[in-house]
């Protein structure tokens, strides 16, 4: 079975300050991982993938076989990182399933 | 091409009535999947798409939805005699698979459909 778990509901720091949003997952084989994120009044997009290895608006992701574990990262948060994240695992069958978000606020 | 369109945004219903929703994929896209969001969740997998066959439903789907792909292009998610329990924000995305490699999917503004 493919679940994707998101720890934090709500996360928030101040501006120029590291965040990490945690993500971990449990898939029997070699999982597509990906981040998505929501701004406000926006449709869902993508962040960013592992498979890309990229570095996405000073976000990365690296993924973790041995912990399970697909955390995002930035060093200094920024005002406009304020939005919903979703953590996504797509199997190889092609069903993809999404961890319930969180939340991040970053204050000035 | 502007993205993936869902028509339409709002759908207010009475309980037993049936529904349709419109999804139209990026042109070029060979994969089409629709998910259900309802508040404080994340998108929910319901059933996706490869060109006009449906390859995988989730168990979660009872038998008053269904979904089709007539020609490999737009699809169509109907729900018969809908229950209040229905209500819920209905995405649909769509992706270009590339050697069974599963691809970012480009996702449409939704329907949020409200059943009283």
């Amino acid at each position: 079975a493919q679940r994707v778990t998101q720890p934090e509901k709500l996360l928030s720091v101040f501006k120029g300050a590291p965040v990490e949003l945690k993500c971990n997952y449990s898939y029997s084989g070699s999982p597509e991982l990906f981040w998505y994120v929501q701004y406000s009044r926006q449709r869902l997009q993508l962040l960013l993938r592992h498979i890309s290895r990229e570095s996405i608006k000073g976000f990365t992701a690296d993924l973790n076989k041995g912990e399970t574990s697909f955390h995002l990262k930035k060093p200094f948060a920024q005002e406009e990182d304020s939005a919903m994240y979703y953590c996504a695992l797509s199997g190889r069958a092609g069903k993809s399933t999404f961890g319930d978000g969180t939340t991040l606020t970053v204050k000035p | 091409d502007t993205g993936v369109s869902q028509d339409p945004r709002h759908k207010i219903t009475k309980r037993g009535q049936n529904v349709t929703f419109r999804c139209d994929p990026i042109s070029e896209h060979n994969r089409l999947y629709w998910y259900r969001q309802t508040l404080g969740q994340g998108p929910e997998f319901l059933t996706y798409f490869q060109n006009e066959a449906q390859l995988e439903k989730s168990r979660l789907l009872s038998d008053r939805f269904s979904a089709e792909r007539p020609k490999g292009s737009f699809s169509t998610l109907e729900i018969q005699r809908t229950e209040q329990g229905d209500s819920a924000m209905y995405l649909c995305a769509s992706s270009l698979d590339r050697q069974g490699i599963a691809d970012t999917q480009y996702f449409g503004p939704g329907t949020r459909l409200t059943v009283l």
